[in-house]
């Protein structure tokens, strides 16, 4: 069964400041991997998604990648700002009809003026 | 404007009251499927379907009905809610014919049962 963990659960750092967030999943057989972004009391919005074939994406001033061998994937953001925080989820597809993406525990995300 | 929406938004009942959250996209995708989201517990698939009048259970369904006469639709009904399925509830959607099958969410309904 899939496990995703996200760690650290919260993360307070500066404005300005390069941040990495990390996910790690249990089971390498993902179709692709989804980190979406949640603010409180709303949805969920896509940032960005990695598939099993690729080692990372970027879209402005985030990137993340996938390393599929060790379970792992990372979110960096650069030069962050006090708009950036929310809470940050990663998801891992497990493909097939179900696409059932499993989630991590998420990191809430704190940026300081 | 491409989007997944969910009615209503916020919603109080009582137990045993049947109710219907309903979701809509407009994006013409076969994919849609439900998730809950628990303090602790992260979200978990409720029901998904593949396309219309195909269905299948997730993670947690008990106590969740779903149908798929439309492609656009897919409510969620609880016919006898509980107090344990107070939740925040996102539907989602995603097209099957284009990898590699990004994920829609909805706003989100808060459900609270008493």
């Amino acid at each position: 069964k899939q496990e995703v963990t996200q760690i650290p659960a919260a993360l307070s750092v500066p404005e300005g400041e390069n941040l990495v967030l990390n996910c790690s999943f249990t089971d390498s057989a993902i179709y692709n991997l989804q980190w979406f972004r949640q603010d409180p009391g709303k949805g969920l919005t896509s940032l960005l998604l990695i598939q099993s074939s690729q080692r990372e994406q970027t879209s402005g001033r985030l990137n993340a990648s996938l390393d599929k061998s060790s379970g792992r994937s990372t979110l960096y953001i650069a030069a962050s700002q006090p708009g950036d925080s929310a809470t940050y989820l990663c998801a891992a597809s497990e493909g097939g009809g179900a696409q059932k993406l499993v989630f991590g525990q998420g990191t809430r995300l704190t940026i300081n003026p | 404007e491409a989007q997944v929406t969910q009615n209503p938004r916020y919603l109080i009942t009582v137990t045993g009251k049947k109710l219907t959250v309903t979701c809509s996209q407009n994006m013409n995708h076969e994919y849609m499927s439900w998730y809950r989201q628990d303090p602790g517990l992260g979200l978990r698939q409720i029901y998904y379907s593949m396309n219309v009048e195909v269905t299948d259970k997730g993670d947690v369904p008990e106590g969740y009905k779903v149908s798929r006469k439309e492609k656009r639709n897919f409510p969620l009904i609880l016919e006898s809610p509980s107090p344990n399925q107070t939740s925040l509830y996102f539907c989602a959607s995603s097209d099957l014919g284009v990898p590699p099958y990004e994920q829609y969410f909805g706003p989100g309904t808060r459900l609270t049962v008493t």
